[in-house]
């Protein structure tokens, strides 16, 4: 079967870095998303990785290692409004969105 | 811009009856999508259309009904609710031709099935 793991919660203080993991076991990979989720409020795009490495965009950055199945998205410089889910999101070989159950992350001032 | 819309916000409907969720889109995207989601559980698609006149099943597409018949709009039925059928629904839209396909998300329609 398909499947994408990720912490269920993270903990994190104001202006700190944080690192949420990624595994995934698909049949075939076509890509890997981030999305950003507030609470009560529609998932929105974050990130993209198809190949290999490290993706930088502001304070965000994404990566992945396909050979581990593993991807990590690193916030830095946490501000307040960071508290949201961040869900892991995988094309499989038919290029269907597989979604992670997502990782609720809690900003403590 | 608008983007994607859904309605209604949120609504309230009694069991055994019928009901249908709008998804607008004003984007000209090709591909759009039904995801539920429920607490604990990742955004699991219900159907999906690639280009209007075509649509496929997706993970749990048991007690659903889609139709696309033009670009911009893609409904979501539920014939007979059922009160599993409580969730919050949200409808998508991407473009197959972009450099990521990714999927731009509408507000959500939080559906309660008593």
């Amino acid at each position: 079967g398909q499947n994408i793991d990720q912490p269920t919660e993270m903990t994190a203080t104001e202006g700190a870095i944080v690192q949420i993991n990624c595994t995934y076991q698909t049949s075939g990979f076509n890509g890997l998303f981030w999305y950003q989720q507030h609470a009560g409020e529609a998932p929105t795009f974050l990130s993209y990785n198809v190949l290999d490495g490290l993706e930088e965009k502001g304070r965000f950055s994404s990566f992945l290692s396909r050979s581990k199945g593993y991807s990590y998205l690193l916030l830095k410089e946490l501000q307040m409004k960071d508290s949201a889910s961040y869900l892991c999101a995988v094309t499989d070989s038919n290029y269907q969105l597989i979604w992670g159950a997502g990782t609720k992350l809690i900003i403590k001032p | 811009t608008a983007g994607i819309t859904q309605a209604p916000t949120s609504q309230i409907l009694a069991a055994g009856r019928s009901m249908t969720l709008r998804c607008t889109q004003d984007m000209r995207h090709n591909a759009m999508y039904w995801y539920r989601q429920d607490l604990g559980l990742g955004l699991r698609l219900i159907h999906y259309s690639n280009t209007a006149g075509t649509t496929g099943k997706g993970e749990v597409p048991d007690g659903y009904s889609v139709s696309r018949a033009n670009t911009d709009d893609f409904p979501l039925t539920l014939a007979s609710a059922v009160p599993s059928q409580t969730s919050v629904y949200f409808c998508a839209s991407s473009d197959p031709a972009g450099d990521h396909n990714e999927q731009f998300f509408g507000p959500g329609t939080r559906l309660t099935v008593l």
